[in-house]
């Protein structure tokens, strides 16, 4: 069973640039969810992808976008990055929307900078 | 609002001591699920357990053992003969109920316990 995979595993960019951050979900998962850690704190639930449409947001604006691919990998994209954007990106798939289906499945995440 | 608060932000045991993680969670939800996640320094978070809010048992697997009280609102969690290998991040997490939008989880802040030799 291959689980989540995140790439890449680090990344430096500079304020203002763009950012795209690629998941590939665990064997018969069909739904993933982006979390935000930053140093020190819990992880934020960014969205949710199911069946290729967002289906659930946290507290994010809309600079932070996704999508989900038929093969139900994703993509996390950020647009004008600001410092705080610092932090680690967690991506995260289960099988089906509901947590009663089945718990998230973490990957190792994405290690991104902001100078 | 959800809210989970994990008042212990670190934790230093030696080996073979037992320890106990706290989380209180806040939720006006009926029906809820609770979740222990443990993070490494690689920093993959790894599902520990699940309990949904209609099951009060307490659970048990292996050294870890889980204390669930709706009444306080507490899911609190326990190792045993604590290892070296337990240091790490654990989180306490909360849904926010159980369906299209239920893979939202509100996080704790964590707990770093590290376990000397």
């Amino acid at each position: 069973e291959t689980g989540v995979t995140q790439s890449p595993t680090h990344l430096i960019k500079t304020r203002g640039q763009q950012v795209t951050l690629r998941c590939s979900s665990q064997s018969g998962h069909n739904t993933v969810s982006w979390y935000q850690q930053a140093l020190g704190q819990g992880p934020q639930f960014i969205f949710q992808y199911y069946r290729e449409e967002e289906n659930g947001r946290g507290n994010f604006p809309p600079r932070f976008s996704g999508l989900q691919f038929p093969n139900y990998s994703s993509e996390l994209n950020v647009n004008a990055l600001e410092l705080d954007d610092s932090a680690l990106y967690l991506c995260a798939s289960s099988a089906g929307q509901g947590v009663y289906n089945s718990p998230l499945h973490f990957g190792n995440g994405t290690r991104l900078t902001v100078t | 609002a959800q809210k989970v608060t994990q008042a212990q932000t670190e934790i230093s045991v030696v080996e073979k001591e037992d320890v106990t993680l706290d989380c209180v969670y806040e939720t006006r939800d009926t029906t809820y699920y609770l979740f222990w996640y443990k993070q490494p320094p690689s920093g993959e978070l790894v599902f520990l357990i699940r309990r949904n809010s209609f099951d009060e048992q307490n659970e048990i697997s292996g050294r870890y053992s889980w204390n669930f009280q709706k009444s306080t609102s507490s899911f609190n969690f326990t190792i045993t003969a604590s290892q070296v290998v337990d240091s790490a991040v654990y989180f306490c997490a909360l849904s926010h109920g159980a369906n299209n939008a239920g893979n939202m989880l509100t996080f704790g802040g964590g707990t770093r316990l590290m376990v000397k030799p």
